[in-house]
Parts: structure tokens; C-alpha cells; sequence
């Protein structure tokens, strides 16, 4: 079946720090990649997504690539920001369009 | 993005009682609506997926008698937490995918607590 496995946290960076959170994937197909957010008191938002082998998602500075050959999509932002603190989850979509969650990574920025 | 809402937000109610949780879309017809069960610092875990107008389909390990998850319209489903048990105290997520979409837009949750 299809499974998420994805870096555990927790992770704790400084304002303005690089970030990288791994996320690799075991699927039958060519599944869809998304990273979800969840911020706290909220609901899951999607962050970004790639549907295709070699797409890369991005938004608010985050980007993902989706890599067939190594089966992974790592999130990546350049300079986080306080705001950017929550709880990131990898997951796939395979082809009943059912997600599959990574155990989600909770990032702590501090100022 | 789409909303989507659950009510209530917090539950606590006594072993043996039933609980209902309801899920809107708001601003879109959800055609297909998810409800996903989630323990403190883990992933979600998909528990039944409902189409709107027949019966869910159920994850294996989920016993549909327990969990009944009715969608009678494009805009709400409702899960029911039948003789809850401590055991069924979590976080229950549903999440709603507009047709013709993969994207599914979710709601901020349901914190159950059987005491």
C-alpha cells in the first residue's frame, strides 16, 4: 500500500534560517504530492502540490520537488519567518484521490 | 482557498452516549467528503470516505456500525460516534473535494473526549 514517511520533529530554527524537511514515499502509480499546513487552531491548508515526476510546487517560499527517482519530496524554504511556525505534513494522493499522511513535523521559529 | 466547517469544535460527553459531528462546505459543493481520525502528535488517518447520496466507504479496522457517517446533502456530513468509548477520544477531521478536483479542503477539527 502507500505510506509517507517523513522527517520527525520536533524542529526548532532561528528567524531567517534555512529550511529542509524530508519526505519520502512508497506508492503504486504515479501518485500526487502535496505538503499541508496546519496552523495552530486551524484546519490543514495545502501549502503546495506537484502532480508530475520533476514538478516543482512552491508558495510563500516554500517549494517542493517531486522526485521520482528517489521517491522523495523534501520542503524546503529559504529564510523562514516566526509566522512559518506549525505543524508540515507530506502526503500523497493515489488513484482513489485518498491521502496519505506523513506523521506531520512540527517547526518552531524563533525571533 | 474553500471552507470548510465542523461543529462542534470540543465534545466531552459520558462513556455509552452517542455523539454527532457535523461538516459544511461553505462556499462549495463537496461531492466527496472525508473523515479522518487523528492521536495527539500523530498523522491523520483516513477512516471512511463519503460520496454524496450513498453509503460510505470505510477503511479497513473501522467498524461502520460505530461510525456512521451520513451525506445527505453537497454541502454537509455528519459522523456519528455511536456508544463511545475512552478509546474514541481523538480529533476527528473531515475534509470536502469539489468535483472534478483533487483537492480536498479541510476543516479545523473536532476534539472528542469520552469520559
Amino acid at each position: 500500500g502507500n505510506s509517507v514517511t517523513q522527517m520527525e520533529g520536533p524542529v526548532t530554527l532561528s528567524e531567517e534560517a534555512f529550511l529542509t524537511i524530508n519526505c519520502t514515499y512508497t506508492a503504486t502509480g504515479y501518485p500526487s504530492l502535496f505538503w499541508y499546513v496546519q496552523y495552530p487552531g486551524e484546519g490543514l491548508q495545502l501549502l503546495l502540490k506537484a502532480t508530475k515526476a520533476d514538478d516543482k510546487g512552491s508558495n510563500k517560499g516554500f517549494e517542493a520537488t517531486y522526485r521520482k527517482e528517489t521517491t522523495s519530496f523534501h520542503l524546503e524554504k529559504g529564510s523562514v519567518q516566526v509566522s512559518d511556525s506549525a505543524v508540515y505534513f507530506c502526503a500523497l494522493s493515489g488513484s482513489a484521490r485518498q491521502l496519505t499522511f506523513g506523521s506531520g513535523t512540527q517547526l518552531t521559529v524563533l525571533p | 482557498g474553500a471552507v470548510v466547517s465542523q461543529h462542534p469544535s470540543w465534545v466531552i460527553c459520558k462513556s455509552g452516549t452517542s455523539v454527532k459531528i457535523e461538516c459544511r462546505s461553505l462556499d462549495f459543493q463537496a461531492t466527496t467528503m472525508f473523515w479522518y481520525r487523528q492521536f495527539p502528535k500523530q498523522s491523520l488517518m483516513l477512516m471512511a470516505t463519503s460520496n454524496e447520496g450513498s453509503k460510505a466507504t470505510y477503511e479497513q479496522g473501522v467498524e461502520k456500525d460505530k461510525f456512521l457517517i451520513n451525506h445527505a446533502s453537497l454541502t454537509l456530513s455528519t459522523l456519528t460516534v455511536t456508544s463511545a468509548h475512552p478509546e474514541d477520544s481523538s480529533f476527528y477531521i473531515c475534509s470536502g473535494e469539489a468535483g472534478g478536483t483533487e483537492e480536498q479542503f479541510f476543516g479545523p477539527g473536532t476534539r472528542l473526549t469520552v469520559l
